[in-house]
């Protein structure tokens, strides 16, 4: 059983569309982040929601808008996508508010590409 | 605000020889830290990490990290590297009593050959 899944695994897009990345946790997390890693490999945290409350809400355009229905999922939409949102987008839960002691289980990733 | 240097952007080293991947963070408050592996293709995941007490901290696979106040430091090492331990390494910190989000470095891309 995968543990934080994320849908789609690799998305290609053309500049100005419209698109969303889902993310699902079963390990009764309280909490949820997504992650933006560059092709640095840079990590940069965007958005965490605990118990679908947003919590965190680092310096993203706001053509980027978080989604949480219900505490397991947490979903991205990007509006006007741009050539500079290209990168691997990680979706991350917690069992405490921020992470804390336990660390963060991270889903595989989401391969953005905008062409 | 906390920070974290990886010296390393790339370490390549022979399968069964003993590795160094360095990590250094900068805070003024106590601090958690981690390091975390990725495989090709996939997300982090957790290696070990260090919160309080012990200062040698070991992973099941053989790794292990000593956090170092006085330097600042909290390197990861392996006495003998197999094949399969070919990733990306990030280590990350914390601020306990701050905000708990952790700052990740750069990360050290551990290269091991035949």
């Amino acid at each position: 059983d995968t543990a934080v899944s994320q849908t789609p695994k690799y998305l290609v897009t053309q500049m100005g569309n419209d698109k969303s990345i889902k993310c699902e946790q079963n390990l009764g997390h309280d909490t949820m982040y997504w992650y933006k890693q560059d092709s640095k490999k840079f990590l940069k945290i965007m958005f965490s929601y605990n118990n679908k409350e947003l919590i965190i809400n680092e310096t993203v355009p706001n053509r980027f808008s978080p989604k949480s229905p219900d505490k397991a999922h947490l979903n991205l939409h990007i509006n006007s996508l741009e050539l500079g949102d290209s990168a691997v987008y990680f979706c991350a839960s917690s069992l405490g508010r921020t992470g804390g002691a336990d660390g963060y289980t991270f889903g595989s990733g989401t391969r953005l590409t905008v062409v | 605000a906390q920070s974290v240097t990886q010296l390393d952007s790339q370490v390549p080293v022979f399968e069964e020889a003993p590795v160094e991947l360095r990590c250094n963070y900068s805070s003024s408050v106590s601090v958690y830290l981690f390091w975390y592996v990725q495989y090709p293709n996939q997300g982090l995941q957790l290696l070990l990490k260090y919160l309080s007490g012990s200062t040698l901290v070991e992973s099941i696979n053989g790794f292990e990290a000593e956090f170092n106040k006085s330097q600042t430091s909290f390197h990861l090492r392996k006495p003998s590297v197999h094949i399969s331990d070919t990733a990306e390494y990030f280590c990350a910190v914390s601020e306990p009593g701050g905000s708990y989000i952790p700052t990740f470095g750069r990360g050290t891309s551990l290269i091991v050959h035949p």
